[in-house]
């Protein structure tokens, strides 16, 4: 089966550095992405990582490992608007989607 | 303001009761998907179409129809809801250019009694 494995919950505090990680196992890999969704909203597109290694957009960075089916996202210098979930797709061997539950973070002052 | 938009915001509906949920984007992208959203789940796909005029099933399609006549509208109907159904509903879309990169709409919150 198709499974995307990430932490429930994190919490960290405002001005460091958290690390979310995100395991997956899929038919096929065509890709992977990172998604903020803050409560009530919809979710929004944060990154893409097709190759290993590390993609870095400003505060925020993904890594990639194919050979491990693992990633991260990592957030620096967090801010209080950080606090969201963070949710995990792989694109599988169609194509489609593949969702983790996502990845509630909590920032505290 | 270009984007996807869904209608209704939300919903309260007595079982039975037949829905539409409705979607329309103006990006002229060419694939939509719907997808439900359940409290310490993934997000699940629902039903998705490539391009007007064709459709597929996703993961969780028992229950929900949809069709695909134009580019723009992707309406989901549950043509009989039942208390499962109860769910935060979202319509997106992606560019044939960039396939595996999707934008949301909203979402719809529909709660069935």
């Amino acid at each position: 089966g198709q499974n995307i494995d990430q932490p429930t919950e994190m919490t960290a505090t405002e001005g460091a550095i958290v690390q979310i990680n995100c395991t997956y196992q899929t038919s096929g890999f065509n890709g992977l992405f990172w998604y903020q969704q803050h409560a009530g909203e919809a979710p929004t597109f944060l990154s893409y990582n097709v190759l290993d290694g590390l993609e870095e957009k400003g505060r925020f960075s993904s890594f990639l490992s194919r050979s491990k089916g693992y990633s991260y996202l990592l957030l620096k210098e967090l801010q209080m608007k950080d606090s969201a979930s963070y949710l995990c797709a792989v694109s599988d061997s169609n194509y489609q989607l593949i969702w983790g539950a996502g990845t509630k973070l909590i920032i505290k002052p | 303001i270009a984007g996807i938009t869904q209608a209704p915001t939300s919903q309260i509906l007595a079982a039975g009761r037949r829905m539409t949920l409705r979607c329309t984007q103006d990006m002229r992208h060419n694939a939509m998907y719907w997808y439900r959203q359940d409290l310490g789940l993934g997000l699940r796909l629902i039903h998705y179409s490539n391009t007007a005029g064709t459709t597929g099933k996703g993961e969780v399609p028992d229950g929900y129809s949809v069709s695909r006549a134009n580019t723009d509208d992707f309406p989901l109907t549950l043509a009989s809801a039942v208390p499962s159904q109860t769910s935060v509903y979202f319509c997106a879309s992606s560019d044939s250019q960039d396939p595996d990169t999707q934008y949301f709409g909203p979402g719809t919150r529909l709660t069935v009694l």
